[in-house]
């Protein structure tokens, strides 16, 4: 299995507040990705990093930034949480290449209630 | 623009028996890989099968295999010998070479019965 670690594992929290998500991963692969899963959406993805510093936006992103400050951890922040993101969150890894996508390994998932 | 659509919320399945999880896809690029994962009732994402455009024989892991119809834009999971534990979501996805996201489908429950 991938070495991929979420903090925390469950938070409850409430309208306003600031909330951050760690990943910590422990296989030094370069590419890193913040999903949220609800029902009948499958996963849409928040934000990416292809590298040290290196971060783009997803499909969902509004009212979310991202950070990585070292290889190994990636942070998600909700700045103000809002009900709306009430979700299960999941980090994922991969190394891609130009040559082909390479298999995205996925963190235990973060489940958070935003009351 | 990158699309997955999975066409089948809900599956029943006998135990023993084989069963076909649908998933067609949308893409104008020519280089891509197609992914399935399950997850299970506790959550985690556990990656199946892989299948590259370019690869000529469809992938095949144990039970699982990947019937790649790429003139159809399809690519269907078959789970043969179907399990109790077989009870999950599926989700297909998609990656485009050169472009590192990955497009997933809303997913198909699976339920198998003893």
């Amino acid at each position: 299995d991938a070495g991929i670690t979420q903090s925390p594992r469950h938070k409850v929290t409430e309208t306003g507040t600031p909330v951050t998500l760690r990943c910590h991963q422990t296989e030094n692969h370069r590419y890193m990705y913040w999903y949220r899963q609800d029902p009948g959406h499958g996963l849409r993805l928040i934000h990416y990093s292809y590298g040290v510093k290196d971060t783009d936006k997803g499909e969902v992103s509004d009212g979310y930034s991202v950070s990585r400050s070292k290889t190994e951890d990636f942070l998600l922040t909700l700045e103000s949480a809002t009900s709306s993101q009430t979700s299960v969150y999941f980090c994922a890894i991969s190394e891609s290449t130009s040559e082909s996508p390479d298999t995205q390994y996925f963190g235990p998932g973060t489940r958070l209630t935003v009351l | 623009a990158q699309k997955i659509t999975q066409t089948q919320p809900g599956m029943f399945v006998q135990e023993k028996e084989a069963v076909t999880l649908d998933c067609t896809y949308d893409t104008s690029d020519p280089s891509y890989g197609l992914f399935w994962y399950k997850q299970p009732s506790s959550g985690e994402m556990i990656f199946l099968i892989y299948q590259g455009s370019y690869d000529q024989q469809n992938a095949t892991e144990g039970r699982y295999s990947l019937n790649f119809q790429k003139a159809r834009k399809s690519a269907n999971l078959v789970i043969s010998a179907s399990q109790l534990g077989d009870s999950a979501m599926y989700f297909c996805a998609m990656s485009i070479y050169n472009f590192n996201k990955f497009y997933f489908g809303s997913g198909t429950k699976l339920n198998v019965k003893p």
